[in-house]
Parts: structure tokens; C-alpha cells; sequence
């Protein structure tokens, strides 16, 4: 039983260019979470999303940030126009059922902008 | 809103026992969640407490007092393979988790 997949693992983008990440959940789960590891810092939820719906995207920044979880396929972080301060490990987890199942993460990606 | 409470660093000695506390205040309670996260890596799933009381799983053990905001992790017979970062997650209202800063725990010889 594969775990949740992330990748890239590791991905260098210029200032202005496009960053997206792609999280595959565990078999079976249908709830999928995003957080962001600033250095040294603790996990920041940014957005939670179930198959073709946001459930609650309030950790997100409003500009340049966006994510989808279609039927078909991974969750996608997007991150259009990447500045520095984007720079964190990007972690997504998933979870069987949005109650109280553990969420289980990612590996993570590691971006950098430059 | 959320507050959660840990000290950022603790230091013990192999074979030791280490106890990391942790303290809360969320909008709603429905359990809380403890994740060791290696320097580089995912946070791991440790325990999950609902009910007041110790739960205990091998080396590791949690404890929760709803009433009191309040979980500890306990950690006996350290090895050098758990110094680690320490994340104390209580879940609230919300569904996401909201993690505490951590506490990195050093395992010396």
C-alpha cells in the first residue's frame, strides 16, 4: 500500500516563474491537506480539499496561490509569479475520512526561488 | 483561534526517559495529535488521544487532560534515532491540524 506521493522533491524556480506541486493521497483517501514548513518554523495548514471541492482554503494567501483536487489525478499547488519568501517544504497529507483519521503526509517539496 | 504551548528544545541521554509537554487552547476540541518530524523529512504519525488519560504504544506514550488544556509525550529508553522535532497537534473546530512550533529533542550518547 503506497504512502502519499509528492513530487517533485526538490524544485529551483526564478523569481516570476510558476511553481506547481502535485500530492498523489493514499489508496482509498479522499481528503487532502496542504502545509507549508517556513525554515525553522512549525507546519501552516494552507488549504483542505475533498475530490472537485475546497473545503476550506482560509490558510492560503488570496494572490498567486491556488489548488485543485480533481476526479482524475493528483491535488496541484500552484504558485504562479514565486518570490523569495515562498521559499518553505511543502508538505500535503491525506486522510481516509475528514473526521478524526490520522492524516498521513507527503515527503514533501522542497522549493527554492532564487 | 488556536494557541498551542511547547518548549522549542530538550536535551536527555540515551536510555533516559523524556517527557514533552505540550499546552493548548482551541476554538472546539476533538483530540489531539503527536508527529516526530526528522530534520528534512515528513512528520510521522505518533498517537492521537480523545479521551482523558494515557495511551501508551511501545516506547511512546501520551497522556491528555481535557480539562486542563494539556498533553504530554513520553518517551522511555531513548535511542539516538528520536532526536527529532516534536509536533504537538491538537485538533479544534476546523478540520486541518494546527501545529505547535516543536519541540526538538537532542538524544546524547
Amino acid at each position: 500500500n503506497a504512502g502519499v506521493m509528492q513530487n517533485p522533491r526538490h524544485l529551483v524556480r526564478r523569481r516570476g516563474q510558476e511553481a506547481r506541486l502535485r500530492c498523489s493521497p493514499m489508496k482509498g483517501h479522499s481528503h487532502v491537506y496542504w502545509y507549508r514548513q517556513l525554515p525553522e518554523e512549525g507546519l501552516k495548514f494552507m488549504v483542505y480539499l475533498q475530490k472537485e471541492n475546497i473545503i476550506d482554503e482560509s490558510g492560503m494567501p488570496k494572490e498567486r496561490f491556488s489548488a485543485e483536487f480533481p476526479k482524475e489525478g493528483p491535488s496541484i499547488l500552484r504558485i504562479q509569479q514565486v518570490v523569495r519568501g515562498d521559499s518553505a517544504a511543502y508538505f500535503c497529507a491525506s486522510q481516509n475520512d475528514g473526521g478524526a483519521d490520522t492524516q498521513y503526509f507527503g515527503p514533501g517539496t522542497r522549493l527554492t526561488v532564487l | 483561534g488556536q494557541n498551542i504551548d511547547q518548549p522549542t528544545e530538550m536535551t536527555a541521554t540515551e536510555g533516559a526517559i523524556v517527557q514533552i509537554n505540550c499546552t493548548y487552547q482551541t476554538s472546539g476540541f476533538n483530540g489531539l495529535f503527536w508527529y516526530q518530524q526528522h530534520a528534512g523529512e515528513a512528520p510521522t504519525f505518533l498517537s492521537y488521544n480523545v479521551l482523558d488519560g494515557l495511551e501508551e504504544k511501545g516506547r511512546f506514550s501520551s497522556f491528555l487532560s481535557r480539562s486542563k488544556g494539556y498533553s504530554y509525550l513520553l518517551l522511555k529508553e531513548l535511542q539516538m534515532k528520536d532526536s527529532a522535532s516534536y509536533l504537538c497537534a491538537p485538533w479544534g473546530s476546523a478540520r486541518q491540524l494546527t501545529f505547535g512550533s516543536g519541540t526538538q529533542l537532542t538524544v546524547l550518547p
